[in-house]
């Protein structure tokens, strides 16, 4: 069975520093790998996302790294916020929504960041 | 442009009864995918559609059908509520890139 397992479960974090969320997956077919946010009472949204030929991504406070040898990839956010304060997903896939794997997403556990001011 | 709307927001429902939850997308994708959220579990895939008029079985189908009658509209459906099906329903659609747009939810719990 697929799966992707994520950890921390939830994290606390003051305000400027560093959070680090650590996914693992097992599936070497997985091509691509998005990170979503979730804000209580709302639906998860795209963060970020990377493909496995590249080793980091980085969008404003936001990087993913990723070591494709290790099947792991993580979620750095840099200067924390109040605002980061959300529910965090990883995930992996198939990009290719042509094949098989028709965009589908295997998700990890998700992860409680609470940013205190 | 409202992207995607799930129809109802909150539910209860008894043992055995059966109800419909709607997801209705205007972004013209293909794929749309049910999923359901319980603590600690993320979030897991119970069917999806590559397009009108199909629908595959996802990770945790059992219990759930589903019909995608047009396009825009993908129904999930539960015949016999059970208590395991108390959870929040979260319906997402996407285009051939990968990237999945969700719903804002429906919560549902079963008596």
């Amino acid at each position: 069975q697929q799966q992707v397992k994520q950890s921390p479960q939830s994290l606390i974090v003051q305000k400027g520093g560093i959070s680090i969320i650590n996914c693992a997956y097992e599936n070497t077919a997985f091509d691509y790998f998005p990170w979503y946010q979730q804000f209580p009472g709302k639906g998860p949204a795209l963060l970020i996302a990377i493909r496995p030929d590249v080793s980091e991504k980085k969008e404003g406070r936001f990087t993913i790294s990723f070591n494709k040898s290790a099947k792991q990839f993580s979620l750095h956010i840099m200067d924390s916020q109040p605002g980061d304060s959300a529910t965090y997903f990883c995930a992996a896939g198939g990009a290719n929504a042509g094949g098989t794997s028709y965009g589908k997403l295997t998700f990890g556990q998700g992860t409680i960041l609470t940013v205190h001011p | 442009n409202a992207g995607v709307t799930q129809t109802p927001k909150f539910r209860v429902l008894k043992t055995g009864q059966s109800m419909t939850l709607l997801c209705a997308q205007d972004m013209n994708h293909e794929y749309m995918y049910w999923y359901r959220q319980d603590p600690g579990m993320g979030l897991r895939l119970i069917h999806y559609s590559v397009g009108e008029g199909t629908t595959a079985k996802g990770e945790v189908p059992d219990g759930y059908n589903v019909s995608r009658l047009k396009k825009q509209n993908f129904l999930l459906g539960l015949e016999s509520a059970a208590p395991s099906q108390t959870s929040v329903y979260f319906c997402a659609s996407s285009y051939s890139k990968g990237k999945q747009f969700f719903g804002p939810g429906t919560r549902l719990t079963v008596l």
